[in-house]
């Protein structure tokens, strides 16, 4: 039973770059949550997403953040023109339902470092 | 502005004794309470879950309970062991939203 799988672990940019970060849910979820989390602090809400529908974005960055979630693939958030500040450990979570009302299950997270 | 947090930043426990992790919300609204544990490098780890219809729920070796009236939110690990030694996260979220709320932890070290 494979757990949230997120791809990259870490990843290094330079200001300016783009930043792709891959989320696959556990099986039979079908609900994806991104979260950010800085240092010693909890994570905040992005955006979540069914498949080909993005539900709530209230926590996304007006600029530069995207993200999608095919009907085929992985979850993609996608950083454009990174700057410095955006540098942070980004966690996936899954549902198999709305998370209302049953626990998000998270990946292990990619640490975005930019130069 | 509604908010989840916790009222110690860290916890220091001896190895066998009983922990409690306390958090306060502050959203009236919200009806559905979960704590994560979180270890250096990995991703939250759901511990326990409790709806706002119940004030108290066990697990294996953890109690939640929640004060409703006072908007209170507790852990507790009974026998506290080395391997406990984590961040711990409450998290909640209210009818309507998916999105979960979380504070900013308890760093809870057991020692020998």
């Amino acid at each position: 039973n494979a757990g949230v799988m997120q791809n990259p672990r870490h990843l290094v940019r330079r200001r300016g770059q783009e930043a792709r970060l891959r989320c696959s849910p556990m099986k039979g979820h079908s609900h994806v949550y991104w979260y950010r989390q800085l240092p010693e602090e909890g994570l905040k809400f992005m955006v979540y997403l069914q498949k080909e529908n993005i539900i709530d974005e209230s926590g996304m960055p007006k600029e530069r953040f995207s993200a999608e979630f095919p009907k085929e693939g992985p979850s993609i958030l996608r950083i454009q023109q990174v700057v410095r500040g955006d540098s942070a450990a980004y966690f996936c979570a899954s549902s198999p339902g709305p998370g209302r009302d049953q626990p998000q299950h998270f990946g292990d997270g990619t640490r975005l470092s930019i130069l | 502005g509604e908010s989840v947090g916790l009222h110690l930043p860290t916890l220091s426990v001896q190895e066998g004794d009983n922990s409690i992790i306390n958090c306060a919300y502050s959203n009236s609204a919200s009806d559905y309470f979960i704590w994560y544990k979180q270890e250096s490098g990995k991703g939250p780890q759901f511990i326990i879950d409790i709806r706002s219809n119940m004030d108290k729920r066990q697990g294996q070796r953890v109690t939640v309970l929640l004060n409703k009236t006072v908007k209170h939110l507790s852990l507790q690990i009974a026998a506290t062991q080395p391997g406990d030694s984590a961040v711990y996260f409450c998290a909640e979220n209210n009818w309507g939203r998916d999105a979960l709320n979380f504070g900013k932890g308890t760093s809870l070290l057991v020692t020998p």
